[in-house]
């Protein structure tokens, strides 16, 4: 089953602190995985994709397929990071499927 | 370029009654696709159209229909609200898996 999972609705931590949001999916094919953002207010965008290994906003990903996980990190967290992550895998067709989602919220 | 642009934003209906989720892209992608987001649940697809002339089913398709009207715009009719639609809906176009998403809209089903 085509499945993407994650595990934490709610991550709280401390400004300055890392970050590490989870996921795992389940998938037969060759994966490719994404994650995306929602700001309060904002819609929905693209903050990464696996296949670029690109960091962005300070936020990297690594695809691992033997434990099929794509967690998503940075090293140190800022206020702004604070809003809705899903983790996304596109599994064919057209149709990508997404998590149920982690907020994450920095402290000051 | 406004993207992904979604009327109305709002919308309360009571049980029964029936109404259409516009969306338009001027992104000129070929795929556009239909989305609820429920808490807890994330986002699950309703319905997509691969290219103009085409649409297939999602995950929860039951209760809506869609009408790929040209290249831009893409709607999501309700016939029959009922309270288990109350949700955000959030169209999409994107490129394979890349999606570009709307703003949103809000619905309440009383």
């Amino acid at each position: 089953a085509q499945r993407v999972t994650q595990p934490e609705k709610l991550l709280s931590v401390f400004k300055g602190a890392p970050v590490e949001l989870k996921c795992n999916y389940s998938y037969s094919g060759s994966p490719e995985l994404f994650w995306y953002v929602q700001y309060s207010r904002q819609r929905l965008q693209l903050l990464l994709r696996h296949i670029s290994r690109e960091s962005i906003k300070g936020f990297t990903a690594d695809l691992n397929k033997g434990e099929t996980s794509f967690h998503l990190k940075k090293p140190f967290a800022q206020e702004e990071d604070s809003a809705m992550y899903y983790c996304a895998l596109g599994a064919g067709g057209f149709k990508t499927i997404f998590g149920a989602g982690t907020r994450l919220f920095v402290k000051a | 370029n406004a993207g992904v642009t979604q009327t109305p934003k709002f919308q309360v209906l009571k049980t029964g009654q029936s109404m259409t989720l516009q969306c338009a892209q001027d992104m000129n992608h070929n795929s556009m696709y239909w989305y609820r987001q429920d808490p807890g649940m994330g986002l699950r697809l309703i319905y997509y159209s691969a290219s103009e002339g085409t649409t297939d089913k999602g995950e929860v398709p039951n209760g809506y229909n869609v009408s790929r009207l040209n290249k831009r715009e893409f709607s999501l009719r309700l016939e029959s609200a009922a309270p288990s639609q109350t949700s955000v809906y959030f169209c999409a176009t994107g490129l394979t898996y890349e999606q570009y998403f709307g703003p949103g809209t809000r619905l309440t089903v009383t």
